[in-house]
C-alpha cells in the first residue's frame, strides 16, 4: 500500500497563476482532508470531505476550491494564486472507524 | 471553540534525557487526544493516542495520558534518543466528521 500520497512534491507559482494539487489515497478511507502548515501555526483546516462527491469548508478555505469526484482522489485547487498561499499543504485521510488521520508527505509551495 | 495549546520550542536535550512536552486543550464536546510527530521533509505520523478520560496512549517509548480535570495531555519519554529529534505535534479530534486541531508544534533536539 502507497497509502496517502500528494503531487507534486514542489512548485514555484507566480502571483495570479493557478494551479490543482493532487492527493490520493488507496486505503479505501470515506473522509480525505487538506491542510495547510505555516511556522508557528501549526496545521490548519482547508477543506474536508466526507465522501465521494462532497466537500465541505474548513477553518481557512478562502482563495481555494477542492472537488471530490472519485473516493480516492481529493483535489485542491488554486485559482489565482497569492504570496500569502506560500506554505506546505498536506493531505490526508481516515476511515469511518478510526479517529486517526494518516496523512501524505506535503507539497512545498511558493508563490512569488 | 476548540484549540490546543503546546510548549513552544525548540527543546534541546542529550541523549538519555527525561523528556516532557506540554499540551493543554479546549475542546467543547468530549474529544480524542493525540501526538504527531514530524520527521524533517516528511508528513506527520501517529505517535500515539487516547480517546477517552484517563486512557494512556503509549508508543516506542513514549507515554501520555489524557487526564480531564486538568485538560492536558502531556508527552512524556524517560530516555530521549538521537533519533528523536522531530517536531511533535499535540492535537483533538472532535465531531462526527473528525475535524482536527492542532498545537503549533514543539521541535525536539537531542544531542549525543
Amino acid at each position: 500500500n502507497a497509502g496517502v500520497t500528494q503531487t507534486p512534491k514542489f512548485r514555484v507559482l507566480k502571483t495570479g497563476q493557478s494551479m490543482t494539487l493532487l492527493c490520493a489515497q488507496d486505503m479505501n478511507h470515506e473522509y480525505m482532508y487538506w491542510y495547510r502548515q505555516d511556522p508557528g501555526m501549526g496545521l490548519r483546516l482547508i477543506h474536508y470531505s466526507v465522501g465521494e462527491g462532497t466537500t465541505a469548508k474548513g477553518e481557512v478555505p478562502d482563495g481555494y476550491n477542492v472537488s471530490r469526484l472519485k473516493k480516492q482522489n481529493f483535489l485542491l485547487g488554486l485559482e489565482s494564486a497569492a504570496p500569502s498561499q506560500t506554505s506546505v499543504y498536506f493531505c490526508a485521510s481516515r476511515d469511518t472507524l478510526y479517529y486517526e488521520q494518516y496523512f501524505g508527505p506535503g507539497t512545498r509551495l511558493t508563490v512569488t | 471553540g476548540d484549540s490546543v495549546t503546546q510548549m513552544e520550542g525548540p527543546v534541546t536535550l542529550s541523549e538519555e534525557a527525561f523528556l516532557t512536552i506540554n499540551c493543554t486543550y479546549t475542546a467543547t464536546g468530549y474529544p480524542s487526544l493525540f501526538w504527531y510527530v514530524q520527521y524533517p521533509g516528511e508528513g506527520l505520523q501517529l505517535l500515539l493516542k487516547a480517546t477517552k478520560a484517563d486512557d494512556k496512549g503509549s508508543n516506542k517509548g513514549f507515554e501520555a495520558t489524557y487526564r480531564k480535570e486538568t485538560t492536558s495531555f502531556h508527552l512524556e519519554k524517560g530516555s530521549v534518543q538521537v533519533s528523536d529529534s522531530a517536531v511533535y505535534f499535540c492535537a483533538l479530534s472532535v465531531g462526527s466528521v473528525n475535524k482536527f486541531y492542532f498545537g503549533s508544534g514543539t521541535k525536539l533536539n537531542v544531542k549525543p
